[in-house]
């Protein structure tokens, strides 16, 4: 039973674009939401993270986008660079502090 | 402040033995949580531990086991290890302490070959 789901497994976008990162999930008592960013060879590094009383959170080129009733988030990339290049991890914590991880979703930005 | 360090590596192993993983987490960070990343399949939830209590679990059978000492360093154990168990083990620690969102540091990562 998946929780989290990130149904593309892999992305392409041009440098200078914007990337759109989606994912969804089925327990609407989530208490926050985060992302993940994963080079090879290396662990996950914490990007960027919302809380379910929020409906948006901005860090510099990423923005993360909740909406609550379809039970979905995206991370945006604005400018794409190619050391974006990565796989994106989304992640739900329950109110244990549990996290529940995503397949992955690979994004390639092109130059 | 040093990163997370999981030792060893690289591991082989054969089917039916047991192997030990290690974790030392970031300093003044109480929490250390195990996950296993195989293809496809995300990263999957093995334990939390916290101040040498396990505090969550996940779905994995009872060959896999961890352990806290007193100084937040974490081992994880998998008995009669099976070709399946293949996989890379990362181990994260986090000074969460039931508030705000649980940001995790992960370490590379140990990468389990069973043949």
């Amino acid at each position: 039973d998946q929780q989290v789901k990130q149904n593309s497994p892999s992305l392409s976008v041009q440098e200078g674009r914007i990337s759109i990162l989606n994912c969804d999930y089925t327990n609407s008592m989530f208490d926050y939401f985060l992302w993940y960013k994963k080079y090879p060879a290396e662990g996950p590094t914490f990007l960027i993270s919302i809380s379910s009383i929020k409906d948006k959170n901005e860090d510099g080129r990423f923005t993360v986008f909740l909406n609550k009733s379809a039970k979905h988030l995206s991370l945006h990339i604005v400018p794409s660079q190619p050391g974006d290049s990565a796989v994106y991890f989304c992640a739900a914590e329950d109110q244990g502090g549990k996290l529940i991880f995503g397949q992955g979703t690979e994004l390639s930005v092109k130059p | 402040k040093a990163g997370v360090t999981q030792t060893p590596r690289y591991l082989i192993k054969t089917r039916g033995q047991q192997v030990t993983l290690s974790c030392s987490p970031i300093s003044g960070h109480r929490s250390v949580s195990w996950y296993q990343q195989t293809p496809g399949q995300g990263l999957q939830f093995l334990f939390e531990y916290f101040s040498e209590t396990q505090r969550n679990k996940g779905n994995f059978p009872g060959r896999f086991s961890g352990r806290q000492f007193s100084n937040s360093r974490s081992e994880m154990n998998v008995s009669t290890l099976e070709l399946g168990d293949s996989a890379l083990y990362l181990c994260a620690s986090s000074s969460y302490t039931l508030a705000g969102a649980n940001e995790q540091y992960f370490g590379p990562g140990t990468r389990l070959t069973v043949t």
